[in-house]
C-alpha cells in the first residue's frame, strides 16, 4: 500500500518561529510535492522536488523553502512565521514513471 | 493561465441516487485527468483518473467521462452511498508531474 505520511496533524506557532513540516514516503517514489490547501482556493503547489537535493518552485513559493536530503523525505520550512500562513499543509509523491500523486493525511497549521 | 474549474460548490443527494460532479478545465493541450476524493480532516484519496486519448473510464461505482471538444470532464458516482459524503476534485497535468486542480465540489448524502 502506498503511504505518504506527515509528522503533524495540528500544528499551533507564533508569528515569526520557524516552523519545519516533514513529510515521509515509503514507495521510493522520485517526485514529492508540498501544498497548501484553503476554502475557496483548492490546492496551490509551494513547492516540488524530482530527486534528492532538486526542488522547483511552485506557484506560491513566496515565505517558503523545502530540504530534501534523503529520497524519502521532503521537509516544508516556514523561515519566520506568518499568520497568513495559517493553512492545511498537503504533502504528496509520484513515482517517476506514473501519473498519480498520492497525497498525506495533511497538518493543519495555525500561526497566532 | 491554466485553470480548472468546478460548476456546482455543493451537491446534495440522496442515498441510492446516482450522483454526477461537474469540472470545466482550460488547457485543451492537457493529456491526463485525475479525480480526487477529500474526506473532512484527511488528504485526498485517489478516486480514477483518465488520458486524453479516452473519453470513458470506469471504476468500482465510480465512471470518469472527458469531453474534449467543450473541456468538460465529470464524475458519476453509481448508488450513492452516505460514505461518499465528501469534497471532489478534480485535477489537470499542467506541466512536468505538476496537477492543477479545481476548488472542489461537496457532496452531500443523505439517508
Amino acid at each position: 500500500d502506498v503511504k505518504v505520511t506527515q509528522s503533524s496533524r495540528y500544528l499551533v506557532k507564533r508569528t515569526g518561529e520557524k516552523v519545519f513540516l516533514e513529510c515521509v514516503q515509503d514507495m521510493d517514489h522520485e517526485n514529492m510535492f508540498w501544498y497548501r490547501q484553503d476554502p475557496g482556493l483548492g490546492l496551490r503547489l509551494i513547492y516540488f522536488s524530482y530527486d534528492v537535493k532538486m526542488k522547483e518552485k511552485g506557484d506560491i513559493p513566496e515565505g517558503y523553502s523545502v530540504s530534501r536530503e534523503k529520497k524519502e523525505r521532503f521537509s516544508l520550512i516556514l523561515e519566520s512565521a506568518s499568520t497568513n500562513q495559517t493553512s492545511m499543509y498537503l504533502c504528496a509523491s509520484l513515482a517517476g514513471n506514473t501519473d498519480t500523486q498520492y497525497f498525506g493525511p495533511g497538518t493543519r497549521l495555525t500561526v497566532l | 493561465g491554466e485553470s480548472v474549474g468546478l460548476h456546482l460548490p455543493t451537491l446534495s443527494v440522496q442515498e441510492g441516487d446516482n450522483s454526477i460532479i461537474n469540472c470545466a478545465y482550460s488547457n485543451s493541450a492537457s493529456d491526463y485527468f485525475i479525480w480526487y476524493k477529500q474526506e473532512s480532516g484527511k488528504g485526498p484519496q485517489f478516486i480514477i483518473d483518465i488520458r486524453s486519448n479516452m473519453d470513458k473510464r470506469q471504476g468500482q461505482r465510480v465512471t470518469v467521462l472527458l469531453n474534449k471538444t467543450v473541456k468538460h470532464l465529470s464524475l458519476q458516482i453509481a448508488a450513492t452511498q452516505p460514505g461518499d459524503s465528501a469534497v471532489y476534485f478534480c485535477a489537470e497535468r499542467g506541466g512536468f508531474q505538476k496537477l492543477v486542480f479545481g476548488t472542489g465540489t461537496r457532496l452531500l448524502v443523505s439517508p
